[in-house]
């Protein structure tokens, strides 16, 4: 079985301020795929970015960096100087073509991110 | 490049009524996938298809959804008879690859009264 977690409810920060969304996810395979997604107020679901379990390499766009850690199981993503723009929900999403849910996305149950002035 | 396209963006029908959601996947993508998004359950696969055949429909609820894809711009979802326990927001994405980034529609907000 597969799962991702996604602990925190709802978080809450004051511009500028750094935040980071913890996801972790289950499998039994060696080979899968991590993908974060946002989605505004407007409803829309707008991809991130996506990482496949041989690259464990951190990557960072902009103010957005993912941490992508085999070990723990873990793909967390920071925003760096947080902006009331960023405020929306972050759902992380495990694929995982050798399981019965083949490539459907499997998501977390989602973040909450609330930036205020 | 336009985007996956979904319509309507808004429904709002009376329970026993029919329903038939619309997708337009990205051109060139061969994986389409169907999801739905409700407050107690989350986003949750319902059918995916690859180059128009349905691959994986698990997901379906029941037999008063069904989806079809005639080819490979379009593809409709259909409830029938709608139910009130049906409202969410359902969701349309394609895919190139079968392991590449799945893109989103706006999603269809389905009101069943």
């Amino acid at each position: 079985a597969q799962k991702v977690t996604q602990a925190q409810t709802e978080i809450s920060v004051v511009e500028k301020e750094d935040v980071t969304l913890d996801c972790v996810y289950e499998t039994r395979d060696t080979t899968y795929y991590l993908f974060w997604y946002k989605q505004p107020p407007s409803g829309e679901l707008v991809f991130l970015i996506r990482r496949n379990s041989f690259d464990e390499q951190n990557e960072i766009s902009g103010r957005y960096s993912w941490n992508f850690q085999k070990s723990t199981s873990s793909f967390n993503f920071t925003i760096t100087a947080s902006q009331v723009v960023d405020s929306a929900v972050y759902f992380c999403a495990l694929s995982d073509p050798n399981s019965n849910s083949g490539y459907a996305l499997n998501f977390g149950k989602g973040t909450s991110l609330l930036v205020t002035p | 490049d336009a985007g996956v396209i979904q319509s309507p963006r808004h429904e709002v029908t009376e329970m026993g009524q029919e329903v038939t959601l619309r997708c337009k996947p990205i051109s060139g993508h061969d994986y389409l996938f169907w999801y739905r998004q409700t407050m107690m359950r989350g986003l949750e696969l319902l059918i995916y298809f690859n180059n128009n055949v349905p691959i994986d429909d698990s997901g379906m609820p029941e037999d008063r959804f069904s989806a079809k894809m005639p080819n490979a711009s379009f593809s409709t979802l259909k409830i029938q008879p709608s139910e009130p326990r049906d409202s969410a927001v359902y969701f349309c994405a394609s895919s190139s690859e079968a392991v590449e980034t799945q893109y989103f529609g706006p999603g269809t907000r389905l009101l069943v009264l």
